[in-house]
Formats: C-alpha cells, structure tokens, sequence
C-alpha cells in the first residue's frame, strides 16, 4: 500500500488567501485524522472522520478552518482567510477500528505550511 | 481528559549503547492505548511500538521494546543497540479505548506528550 498520501508537501502563501490542503487516506480505512503540528503547541487533533462524517471537530481553532471528506478516499482541510500563526506542519492520518483492535494511527508526511 | 508527559526534552546516547524514554500519563480510563512514534528530520510521524493496556506483557518490537506500568501510569521506551538512524524527536501517545461505543466522539483520539529529542552520536 502506499500509505497515507498529503499534497501538496510545501505550501508558502500569503496573509489573507485561501489554503487547501488534501490527504488521500491508506484504503480501506475508514477512520480519518487532521493534526497540527506547531512548536508552541505540539501536535494538537484538529478533526477527525468516521466513514466520511465528522465525528469530532472540537480542536479546529476556528471559522476560518473546514474540513471535508466527500468520499472514503479523500479528504481535504481548508483554511480561509490564512494568517501568519497558522504556520505550522499540518498532517493526516487513517486507521482501520478493526474488532480486533487494530487502532494504529498511520501519518502521511504532512504539509508544511508557511503564511507571510 | 487526558494527560500526557515527557519530562526529558533532550536525549543523547552513544552508538551501541542502550537508553530509556521516559512517558508518564494521567487518565481515569481503564482500557486504552499506549504508542510511541517517532519523528525523524523529514518530519514523518513513524509508529514504533503500540501497548493495550489491557495486556500486562511489554510489547517489543525488535531493538524496541516498553516498560509498562499500568498502576504508576508509566510507558518507557528503551532502545537496545542504538543506531544513527534513531536520531529523532520521539513521542509518547495516549489513545482511549471505548469498547462499548466504537462511535463515541473519544474513540480514536490520540493525544500526545511534548517529544523527547534523541540524539545518537558515532
């Protein structure tokens, strides 16, 4: 499998437009993850989908974050309008709740996203 | 919620030689997860090694292998032979586990320590 899959890889915008990241999660997953990775804060959980719905999406930090999945292999994280301190390193993960328990989160290479 | 704490930012070690991360964790939960990941320069979150707490034998997983101790709240990660390809932020994660409810808005959510930074000199 090629595993989870993030693009673009580097992003450098400027203040005010419209990002969009994608993530294509590994197949058969059906279990999806939006993190945040910053130095003051670490990684932090934005959102997550089950089956493609939303199940949790209490750490997008705010209106100006949304995030899609309109179908099992796709998923998209906008943000709009961008600010400088949403530069960070911004990574998607899936995993398979299997009965057996296989919840092991596996990480694309994430986006690193640069506002000026 | 949960808690989880690395209290070693930094880390060096020879080649060769053994060294032990330290992850503490704070939860009122009984069946949950435990992982280590690790985050080498490329900043690819890479998993490690993967505990159920319901299990009481450590996991290893070759030259890796954890210290669980489920009563102090503790999960080291000691790494045996250590190689310059180990250079890299590592990082303690916590994952709770609902049996009863697979779509209830905790299940999946992993919530991560600060990172310990391993250094592995030649």
């Amino acid at each position: 499998d090629a595993g989870v899959i993030q693009s673009p890889r580097h992003e450098v915008t400027e203040m005010g437009q419209e990002v969009t990241l994608r993530c294509k999660p590994i197949s058969g997953h059906d279990y999806l993850f939006w993190y945040r990775q910053t130095m003051m804060r670490g990684l932090e959980l934005l959102i997550y989908f089950n089956n493609n719905v939303p199940i949790d999406d209490s750490g997008m930090p705010e209106d100006r974050f949304s995030a899609k999945m309109p179908n099992a292999s796709f998923s998209t994280l906008k943000i709009q309008p961008s600010e400088p301190r949403d530069s960070a390193v911004y990574f998607c993960a899936s995993s398979l709740i299997a009965p057996q328990g296989q919840e092991t989160q596996y990480f694309g290479p994430g986006t690193r996203l640069l506002v000026l | 919620a949960q808690t989880v704490t690395q209290s070693q930012p930094e880390m060096s070690v020879q080649e060769a030689e053994t060294v032990t991360l330290s992850c503490t964790y704070d939860t009122s939960e009984s069946n949950y997860y435990l992982f280590w990941y690790k985050q080498p320069p490329s900043r690819q979150m890479i998993l490690v090694i993967r505990q159920e707490a319901y299990k009481q034998q450590n996991a290893t997983e070759n030259r890796f292998s954890v210290n669980f101790q489920k009563a102090a709240k503790s999960f080291s990660l000691k790494i045996s032979d250590s190689q310059l390809g180990d250079t890299a932020m590592y990082f303690c994660a916590f994952m709770k586990h609902d049996l009863m409810y697979a779509g209830g808005t905790s299940y999946g959510k992993l919530t991560f320590g600060q990172g310990t930074i391993l250094t592995v000199h030649p």
